[in-house]
């Protein structure tokens, strides 16, 4: 059974802090990696997603890949209250159509 | 890019009816479509892999006489929820990715709150 891994927090930092988010997967050829924020009551928007071990930055977000470590992590810098979310890791099911394994998500808390 | 609208955003409707839930890709043509249901504080579970022009995939668990899934054009896919209990009260959300791009990131519809009384 393939699956993924977070601490369901919740993970409560700072307004102004780094949030640091954790992932890991069980299957070692998944190949992309793919971090989703989800507000309570509306469907995942795409944050970021990295194919390459070492470290994707976009803005404030900043996406980690170790593949020999079946490890990924999310970044976000300068958190602010409207990054409060639950944050969803995700890897594409290999083998599959292409659909997405979740992990249960972290729930990010920006207290300001 | 690569948008996936989803209709309608929620409905209400009592035990023992039928309730149909479209989701369209409005850019792009999707062969293929992915339906998940997310039930409170859990996180996305697929349901079943829509094909276009052919019988849909089911996950283990999931009965597919209750969730008829009909993909009759490279743009809709249709979850029908047939015969509804209030066990079946979940967030349905569906998804596809823009084709020939199999590592690429799925785009997600808006989701359906299916609350069944």
């Amino acid at each position: 059974q393939k699956e993924v891994e977070q601490n369901s927090g919740p993970l409560s930092v700072p307004e102004g802090a780094i949030a640091s988010l954790n992932c890991t997967y069980s299957d070692r050829g998944s190949q992309s990696f793919f971090w989703y924020r989800q507000y309570s009551g509306k469907s995942p928007e795409l944050i970021m997603f990295i194919y390459s071990n070492g470290d994707k930055e976009d803005g404030r977000f900043t996406a980690q890949l170790n593949k020999a470590s079946q490890y990924v992590s999310l970044l976000i810098r300068d958190s602010q209250p409207s990054d409060s979310a639950t944050y969803l890791c995700a890897v594409i099911n290999g083998g599959s159509q292409g659909n997405l394994i979740f992990g249960k998500g972290t729930k990010l808390s920006v207290k300001p | 890019g690569a948008v996936v609208s989803q209709h309608p955003s929620w409905v209400i409707c009592k035990s023992g009816t039928s309730v149909k839930i479209e989701c369209r890709s409005l850019d792009f043509q999707a062969t293929t479509m992915f339906w998940y249901r997310q039930f409170p504080k859990q996180s996305l579970m697929l349901m079943a892999t829509s094909n276009e022009g052919s019988k849909a995939t089911y996950e283990q668990g999931v009965e597919k006489d209750k969730f008829l899934i009909n993909h009759a054009s490279l743009t809709l896919s249709t979850l029908t929820v047939t015969s509804a209990h209030p066990e079946d009260s979940s967030f349905y959300i569906c998804s596809a990715r823009s084709p020939g791009e199999f590592y690429s990131p799925l785009h997600f519809g808006n989701g359906t709150r299916l609350t069944v009384t």
